[in-house]
């Protein structure tokens, strides 16, 4: 069974830092591209960040560019999101997903784990 | 970026009657290859998404028939046949032709 779960989340100060942790079972890690999305309190969704199946490619959306670091284990199956000088306003949930670049989708998500920044 | 748009954002249901969602975005999302790179996604209550159409128009795997995707570059459609009581929840469309990908907004569906 195909199966992603994230850990890692809690509660840190405005300017603190959390590692976000995604293990992943089930299938092939390495040859699939991985991303994160995030979910505000109420709010819809937002794509954060992906990275390529070997590690080499990264994106990121703007407002997390020079913060936040994504990267990859492939011999541990386990994708990350190092995530630094955090703000109240990357209070959210995030999710990690499989996806592949070819066909563009989304296919398998995690259950998601909660960061809240707040003093 | 690439800005999505949907309609409408909340869309009361009657069981068994069919539905459908626009989505719109600022660009085309046709590449090269043909495809339309839109995501269709449903997240269900206390749920994480779940993705539902992806290419614009193909079913993912273990998606009811009742669901289908159409369009093409700028505009596109969710179309559900006879809604159920478990397709309740928020839909959204995302765009995966050109980082930063981007979703839009979210309809909600529930019932009348």
């Amino acid at each position: 069974e195909v199966q992603l779960l994230e850990s890692g989340g809690g509660w840190v100060q405005p300017g603190g830092s959390l590692r976000l942790s995604c293990a992943v079972s089930g299938f092939t890690f390495s040859s699939y591209a991985m991303s994160w999305v995030r979910q505000a309190p109420g709010k819809g969704l937002e794509w954060v960040s992906a990275i390529g199946g070997g590690g080499g490619n990264t994106y990121y959306t703007d407002s997390v560019k020079g913060r936040f670091t994504i990267s990859r284990d492939n011999s541990k199956n386990t994708l990350y999101l190092q995530m630094n000088s955090l703000r109240a306003e990357d209070t959210a949930v995030y999710y990690c997903n499989r996806y592949s670049g070819g066909y563009g989708d989304m296919d398998v998500w995690g259950q998601g784990t909660t960061v809240t920044v707040s003093s | 970026d690439i800005v999505m748009t949907q309609s409408p954002l909340s869309l009361p249901v009657t069981p068994g009657e069919p539905a459908s969602i626009s989505c719109r975005s600022s660009q085309s999302l046709l590449h090269s290859n043909g495809y339309n790179y839109l995501n269709w996604f449903l997240q269900k209550p206390g749920q994480s998404p779940q993705l539902l159409i992806y290419l614009g128009s193909n079913r993912a795997s273990g998606v009811p028939e009742r669901f289908s995707g159409s369009g093409s570059g700028t505009d596109f459609t969710l179309k559900i046949s006879r809604v159920e009581a478990e397709d309740v929840g928020v839909y959204y469309c995302m765009q995966v032709l050109q980082t930063p990908f981007t979703f839009g907004p979210g309809t909600k569906v529930d019932f009348k």
